[in-house]
């Protein structure tokens, strides 16, 4: 079974610098998704990345940026220029693709991120 | 935007009753999941459906845990009874597989307290 592991309970930064989360993760597989999802307090989870393991470049998304290490099975995030709006729940999460029954997100731990003006 | 509709939003309840949770899924996605998210902690999987069958419900407490999704579009999930350890949030989501890209599209969730 897939495990993913997130070592960083809590991370507080201020307003435009620059954080990375952590993520870790364990699998036998070699194709599979990875995610980074933002909860918001009182708010819906939504996606901020995603990045494909066959793929080598790392994805990004305006501020957000993976650095993703298939050998090590680490992928971490970077949120640049942190804005207030970025406060949050972030999610790891694990996909393995195509089988049915297969296609679920298992989740790590969570890191609480709060960005202080 | 299409979303992602789950009510109630919060419900309190006390030990031994019975509760019920409804979602509806974006228009067109075939596969509906249902997490359960403790406070403080990541979601885990509950039971995933692919229309109206069921995939995987491997870890629903299927003694008082049910789930239904009758014609494969809503669903609604049950717990009877209810105990003090299923506070938690109840979490909805779909996404288009077996088309797409795996991302799945989440409901606002159904908090529940048990007294």
């Amino acid at each position: 079974a897939q495990t993913v592991t997130q070592s960083q309970p809590e991370m507080s930064v201020q307003e435009a610098e620059t954080v990375t989360l952590s993520c870790t993760y364990d699998t036998s597989e070699s194709n599979y998704y990875l995610f980074w999802y933002k909860q918001p307090p009182s708010r819906q989870m939504i996606l901020v990345i995603r990045q494909e393991a066959y793929k080598q470049q790392n994805a990004t998304e305006n501020r957000f940026s993976v650095n993703f290490q298939k050998a090590a099975k680490s992928f971490s995030l970077k949120i640049s220029d942190s804005q207030l709006g970025d406060t949050a729940m972030y999610f790891c999460a694990f996909m393995k693709p195509g089988v049915q029954g297969a296609q679920k997100l298992v989740f790590g731990q969570g890191t609480r991120l709060t960005i202080n003006p | 935007e299409a979303e992602v509709a789950q009510s109630p939003r919060y419900k309190i309840t006390e030990k031994s009753q019975a509760v019920a949770f409804w979602c509806d899924p974006i228009s067109g996605h075939a596969t509906l999941y249902w997490y359960r998210q403790i406070l403080g902690q990541g979601p885990e999987l509950l039971v995933q459906f692919q229309d109206e069958s069921v995939v995987d419900d491997s870890q629903l407490p299927k003694d008082r845990f049910s789930a239904e999704r009758l014609k494969g579009v809503d669903s609604t999930l049950k717990i009877q009874p209810a105990e003090l350890g299923d506070s938690a949030m109840y979490l909805c989501a779909s996404s288009s597989f077996p088309w797409g890209t795996g991302e799945l599209f989440f409901g606002e969730g159904s908090r529940l307290t048990v007294l």
